[in-house]
């Protein structure tokens, strides 16, 4: 399948700061990538779509101005985890659209996991 | 209703014997199913994609989809130690850009 890679894999960070995540599809171009964040023992739940060329569009509840996308380039998104507290301590994954056929299989990163203390 | 459930288990099945995972969905105007294997810790692997009625297998996995009853499952044949995981139900919003919705994930555990 295609590939997605994301990085860093873990990161720890102080309550207050900002961390950046990156997503890169490497085999392929995604105009569109999702970020999605898992608690423990819960499913993926998505946060937000990025567009290539254009601003995300974020899903009910989540704070467009604390989780900063950027969709610079076909092949990368970043998402900017601003002002980070605990509670945004999780596993943050996104994931690429790769065309198969005419029908578009989605593809994961390794996922990254955010502990803020 | 959620738009995509899912039994969250967890579902034990011994050595060798089938595995049926199931999962419901509420939007008839989706096209396109995922089942999804997630290891612990790791991000989610893609088994299987199915969009159209009735059966796909691909080696030990079949998938299943019956539209009219919304409903689409997942079954291991001959389930090996290395099946435990969780398995996640995908679906496609049909609006826009396609987003997947995800159930909560079924966790499933081999015995041997």
């Amino acid at each position: 399948g295609a590939v997605v890679s994301q990085h860093p894999s873990w990161v720890i960070c102080k309550s207050g700061t900002s961390v950046k995540i990156e997503c890169r599809s490497l085999d392929f171009q995604a105009t569109t990538m999702f970020w999605y964040r898992q608690f423990p023992k819960q499913s993926l739940m998505l946060m937000a779509t990025s567009n290539e060329g254009s601003k995300a569009t974020y899903e009910q509840g989540v704070e467009k101005d604390k989780f900063l996308i950027n969709h610079a380039s076909l092949t990368l998104s970043t998402l900017t985890v601003t002002s980070a507290h605990p509670e945004d301590s999780s596993f943050y994954i996104c994931s690429a659209r790769a065309p198969a056929g005419g029908t578009t299989e989605a593809f994961f990163g390794q996922g990254t996991r955010l502990t803020v203390v | 209703q959620k738009e995509v459930e899912q039994n969250s288990g967890p579902l034990s099945v011994p050595e060798g014997a089938i595995a049926s995972l199931n999962c419901t969905y509420s939007d008839r105007g989706s096209q396109s199913f995922f089942w999804y294997r997630q290891y612990s810790g790791k991000s989610p692997e893609l088994i299987m994609s199915i969009y159209s009625n009735g059966d796909k297998e691909d080696g030990r996995f079949t998938a299943q989809l019956n539209k009219a009853s919304q409903y689409v499952s997942l079954l291991i044949r001959d389930s090996q130690p290395s099946d435990s995981a969780t398995y996640l139900c995908a679906v496609n919003r049909p609006q826009g850009a396609q987003k997947l919705v995800f159930g909560q994930g079924t966790r499933l555990t081999i015995n041997p």
